[in-house]
């Protein structure tokens, strides 16, 4: 049963435009929730939070928006760089716990 | 300040064998999770230390454990390893028990 789901496994994108990543979640406990951008080989690096006290979170070009009544996130890059392709992947932690649940993650592709 | 570092990277047992990994977290960390990913099952939750103290674990069976140092250094350990413990091990830390992890380059072990 997965608690956070990314439904797309790829998005393609142009570069300059925008890319939307999206999220789902199930469980009514969670109220962390974080993005990983993941290039083969390496670890997941931090990207960007919200708190569910929030509804958006900007931080440069990459912004994200809660909605909690959808149990929905998404992830907009603005503008997208060839450099932004990689596995982004959501996260979600409930009150009181560090445990991150993972998204099974969404390949991005930008291109020139 | 140094990243969470992990060792060895690479790794290669057979089946059977038993493997030790270690991690190293961010300096004044105090939070280590250790995370299994594989491209089936995406990132999945394996434990977490917390002053010497495992305070969470994954399903996982109890061929996976763990243990963290005084030091906050953390090491796992597989035993009897199946073909299907193949996979990047990622190792993270926080400052806290709550909040985002910083993760490690992850160590690849392949079980023949």
């Amino acid at each position: 049963d997965q608690q956070v789901k990314q439904n797309s496994p790829s998005l393609s994108v142009q570069e300059g435009r925008i890319s939307i990543l999206n999220c789902d979640y199930t469980n009514s406990m969670f109220d962390y929730f974080l993005w990983y951008k993941k290039y083969p080989a390496e670890g997941p690096t931090f990207l960007i939070s919200i708190s569910s006290i929030k509804d958006k979170n900007e931080d440069g070009r990459f912004t994200v928006f809660l909605n909690k009544s959808a149990k929905h996130l998404s992830l907009h890059i603005v503008p997208s760089q060839p450099g932004d392709s990689a596995v982004y992947f959501c996260a979600a932690s409930a009150r009181g716990y560090s445990t991150l649940t993972f998204g099974k993650g969404t390949m991005l592709l930008v291109s020139p | 300040k140094a990243g969470v570092t992990q060792t060895p990277r690479y790794l290669i047992k057979t089946r059977g064998q038993q493997v030790t990994l270690s991690c190293s977290p961010i300096s004044g960390h105090r939070s280590v999770s250790w995370y299994q990913q594989t491209p089936g099952q995406g990132l999945q939750f394996l434990f977490e230390y917390f002053s010497e103290t495992q305070r969470n674990k994954g399903n996982f069976p109890g061929r996976f454990s763990g243990r963290q140092f005084s030091n906050s250094r953390s090491e796992m350990n597989v035993s009897t390893l199946e073909l299907g413990d193949s996979a990047l091990y990622l190792c993270a830390s926080s400052l806290e028990s709550y909040g985002e992890q910083f993760f490690g380059p992850g160590t690849r072990l392949t079980v023949l």
